[in-house]
């Protein structure tokens, strides 16, 4: 069975750079799409980004400009980079596998990031 | 683009039904067939439950059932118990620019 876990820094200052880094064990990262999806507090989701092991990315064009995604198909890994936080970045960030189209089937625990000085 | 439209709470007895709706535009739920649903318990991730409008995954019951008119999706749960109480969230494909989207969540309380 699948398993994801996210990893990175719980604080980030404001005009940073939020990185992240989902590892995948139990499966192959080829095959599938993977995103990053994050939950603000008390809110609702957010989908923020994708990509898959070729490398072909899409993002949420709220967010476009800040936003990179990577993966490493010899660590089993997937990267998100936010340039420029501010504390509406702050959420709790998921990694999800999308199965099939539009469906995320397997996700992590989630990380929370706060922005804040 | 707006978030998907969605009933802040609902809430059921134990047994009875209760159907969750989720309104979009003719640019994603009304376009595609790629609704998703999803339960999210307090502190977890979310899960998925249906896909494709209608599908469950392996391991999900039967007692929940998807569907699709227009511009509105559904969850039903039939057979309420008592851990169904969470949030649950719609979603959709929204075209090759917006490309996914989301419902605000709804609250479902067994009472």
């Amino acid at each position: 069975q699948v398993q994801l876990q996210e990893s990175g820094p719980g604080l980030v200052r404001p005009s940073e750079t939020l990185s992240l880094t989902c590892t995948v064990s139990g499966g192959s990262i080829s095959s599938y799409y993977w995103n990053w999806i994050r939950q603000p507090p008390g809110k609702g989701l957010e989908w923020i980004a994708y990509i898959n092991y070729s490398g072909t990315t899409k993002s949420n064009p709220s967010l476009n400009s800040r936003v990179t995604i990577s993966v490493d198909t010899s660590k089993n890994q997937v990267s998100l980079k936010v340039t420029s936080v501010t504390a509406a970045d702050t959420a709790v960030y998921f990694c999800a596998r999308e199965l099939y189209s539009n469906s995320f089937d397997a996700w992590g625990q989630g990380t929370l990031v706060i922005v804040s000085s | 683009q707006s978030a998907l439209t969605q009933p802040r709470s609902v809430s059921g007895s134990p047994g009875q039904s209760i159907t969750i709706s989720c309104t979009g535009t003719s640019s994603d739920i009304g376009d595609y067939n790629y609704v998703s649903w999803y339960q999210q318990h307090p502190g977890k991730a979310p899960k998925l439950i249906l896909y494709h409008v209608t599908k469950r995954p392996s391991g999900v019951p039967d007692r929940f059932s998807g569907s699709k008119s227009g511009n509105t999706a559904s969850l039903t749960v039939s057979g309420l118990q008592a851990e169904d109480e969470a949030v649950y969230y719609c979603c959709s494909y929204a075209g090759s620019y917006t490309f996914v989207l989301f419902g605000g969540g709804t609250r479902l309380t067994v009472l």
